[in-house]
């Protein structure tokens, strides 16, 4: 079974520095996103993408935030100045072009920021 | 915009017995409702969803019930057994979206 891809594992920074996270989404999907988990807390929505551009984001995701996809396959998440409270598990995730289709999650990158 | 609220925070249960989680929402848009199980350390996993147009959708094990009048959804568990232990997500969406709950932490005691 195809599968949402992420790298790395676990990113460790100092703050203040630029991370990026990489995800390879399922190959015919269509619409991608970014989720994010503080330990122990609830999965919250970042940002949502599809046809080469942010369809929805969330405040979370402010100036520090971008996404990307530099090409045919990668879909990517920079935070451009590390903070503490960035500390988090983030979640890759697609679904395909039928509405309301299960998500698929990624394994997540765990982001320490020291 | 959507908010989900899921009751209880945490659950525990003697194997065997029956879980119940409940979840509300907000936006009446909404249609699709999924669950989610997360163990420690790991990716979320889609385990059962239902969509506007059906009241309950079972699976061995796990059922899901829907109020579109009262904005509620549950999730049961019956004849729970430990590999059932886990934190459960309930989410709501209309579109492409996904709201989630803030997730409770089931524990199955042998």
């Amino acid at each position: 079974e195809p599968e949402v891809t992420q790298t790395p594992s676990h990113q460790v920074t100092q703050m203040g520095q630029e991370v990026i996270l990489r995800c390879v989404p399922i190959s015919n999907h269509l619409y991608f996103y970014w989720y994010r988990q503080i330990l122990g807390q609830k999965v919250e929505f970042l940002v949502s993408f599809y046809n080469n551009e942010i369809s929805e984001k969330s405040e979370i995701f402010d100036d520090q935030f971008s996404v990307e996809r530099p090409d045919g396959s990668n879909f990517t998440l920079k935070i451009r100045s590390t903070k503490l409270e960035d500390s988090a598990m983030y979640f890759c995730a697609s679904i395909g072009l039928v509405v309301n289709s299960p998500l698929h999650f990624g394994n997540g990158t765990r982001l320490t920021v020291t | 915009g959507e908010n989900v609220e899921q009751h209880p925070s945490t659950l525990s249960v003697q194997e065997g017995d029956s879980a119940v989680i409940k979840c509300t929402y907000s936006d009446s848009a909404s249609n699709y409702f999924p669950w989610y199980k997360q163990e420690l350390g790991k990716r979320p996993q889609l385990i059962i969803d239902i969509r506007s147009n059906v009241g309950e959708k079972k699976d061995q094990r796990i059922a899901v019930t829907l109020n579109k009048t009262a904005k509620h959804f549950s999730l049961h568990i019956t004849e729970t057994q430990p590999e059932d232990s886990a934190v459960y997500f309930c989410a709501a969406s209309w579109s492409y979206q996904l709201t989630f709950g803030k997730g409770t932490k089931l524990s199955v005691i042998p």
